[in-house]
């Protein structure tokens, strides 16, 4: 399976924390994106990180990618309780149309 | 610039009726995909199409669900005869291209089976 996989399924943290969460994947990808989803909602894309690529930033987000490892990490500084919501990675494995692969996501809660 | 939309948000059906879910990609947008998440599990691909083609549907059930994306309108995903298994929130993406471009998504539809 291709599958992206999330870890840790759930974290629970207090506002002002960092919030740390993986996804590790089996076959090679052309790019890996990460996404949000609150509850009840659509997703929101966050991050694309290519496979040529190490890390990037986005504001409060840091995302790391290890090909050796066939493994991602997303990092969320100074979290806040608006940023309490599931976080998906979905893998393009470059197949026709680059469909997306998604992992079962780590449900973050953040605490006030 | 509107978003991807979807509707209707929510649908009921009850066991055997057919559902129509409906999805406009962004504007400017010609790749669409459709995903299904069941409660508490991640997306699901279902099937990939352009303007008036099917480019991929490995993900699709081989029997009851269909789905088109026709030259003008919205793109549809049919489900005949539905189950209460198909109770999901089904999402439709849409991209500019097809390579390294990210896939927008709508809000979905939850469809329930009663």
């Amino acid at each position: 399976s291709q599958q992206g996989e999330e870890d840790p399924q759930a974290l629970s943290i207090q506002e002002g924390e960092n919030a740390t969460m993986n996804c590790s994947y089996k076959t090679s990808i052309n790019n890996l994106q990460w996404y949000r989803q609150n509850s009840g909602r659509g997703l929101v894309h966050l991050i694309l990180i290519r496979s040529n690529e190490r890390e990037k930033h986005s504001g409060r987000l840091r995302v790391t990618l290890d090909t050796s490892k066939k493994s991602s990490s997303l990092l969320i500084t100074a979290s806040r309780a608006a940023d309490t919501a599931s976080y998906f990675c979905a893998t393009d494995h470059g197949a026709a149309g680059n469909k997306l692969t998604f992992g079962g996501g780590t449900r973050v809660l953040v605490k006030p | 610039n509107a978003g991807v939309m979807q509707n209707p948000r929510h649908l009921v059906r009850r066991r055997g009726q057919e559902a129509r879910l409906r999805c406009s990609p962004m504007k400017g947008h010609s790749h669409v995909y459709w995903y299904r998440q069941l409660p508490e599990e991640g997306l699901k691909f279902m099937v990939y199409l352009q303007k008036e083609n099917i480019i991929d549907e490995s993900g699709m059930p081989k029997e009851r669900f269909s789905a088109e994306f026709p030259k003008e309108g919205p793109s549809i995903l049919r489900i005949q005869q539905v189950v209460r298994g198909d109770s999901a929130a089904y999402f439709c993406a849409s991209s500019a291209g097809t390579l390294e471009y990210e896939q927008y998504f709508g809000p979905g539809t939850r469809l329930t089976v009663t």
